[in-house]
């Protein structure tokens, strides 16, 4: 059964930083890419970055809006992977999940930016 | 970006009914490999989404024949025939052909 099980999520001061993690199982984690979404409350769903697998040199892809705040990373040895958010603002409080686009999501972590 | 315009936003519907939901992009999402990665989702209320269509037309492991997905180039339908209450939520496509990815903005089917 694949579980993708995001943490890390939490109430965060303007200007902070947040590390998310997504632990997976289920499905072998070394051959896919693996994505961030995330959803303001009560809006739509907003991709945030990609990261490919070592085949594709783990080439990592951002969204606009928020490149150079955000890195993804992953660590194939837990199929786990992250997403360091930095310069946290207002506008970044949603649920951050991770998914993969044919394996699922996560169930979400939600990420509050308040001070 | 690639602009993915959803309609419509509310879609009311009766249960044992039809719906169908429009995405259309502001480009074309035939990727150089020829393939086009357009994908629907569900998000069934307080859930996380979950994929119904992939690529189009590919109906995901496990859902029903009731969901269709048609259209090419820039035009796309999600059709849903006999309209079953756990259907009712959030839709949404997604294009994966170009970075970055775009979701359309979202159709709630509810009950009319």
């Amino acid at each position: 059964e694949v579980q993708i099980l995001e943490t890390g999520g939490g109430l965060v001061k303007p200007g902070g930083s947040l590390r998310l993690s997504c632990a997976t199982s289920g499905f072998n984690f070394n051959d896919y890419f693996m994505n961030w979404v995330r959803q303001a409350p009560g809006k739509g769903l907003e991709w945030v970055a990609q990261i490919r697998n070592k085949n594709y040199n783990y080439a990592t892809y951002y969204a606009e809006s928020l490149e150079g705040r955000v890195t993804i990373s992953r660590d194939d040895s837990k199929s786990s992977v992250y997403l360091q958010v930095s310069s946290l603002r207002a506008e970044d409080t949603a649920i951050y999940y991770c998914m993969q686009q044919l394996r699922g999501w996560g169930q979400g972590v939600m990420v509050t930016v308040s001070s | 970006d690639v602009v993915m315009t959803q309609t419509p936003v509310s879609l009311p519907v009766s249960l044992g009914g039809q719906a169908s939901i429009s995405c259309r992009s502001s480009q074309s999402l035939v990727h150089s490999n020829g393939n086009t990665y357009l994908h629907w989702y569900l998000q069934k209320p307080g859930q996380s989404p979950q994929l119904l269509i992939y690529r189009v037309s590919n109906r995901f492991s496990g859902v029903p024949d009731r969901f269709s997905g048609s259209g090419s180039g820039t035009d796309f339908t999600l059709k849903i025939s006999r309209v079953e209450p756990e259907d009712l939520g959030d839709y949404y496509c997604l294009q994966s052909t170009h970075f970055p990815w775009t979701f359309g903005g979202g159709t709630k089917l509810e009950l009319k």
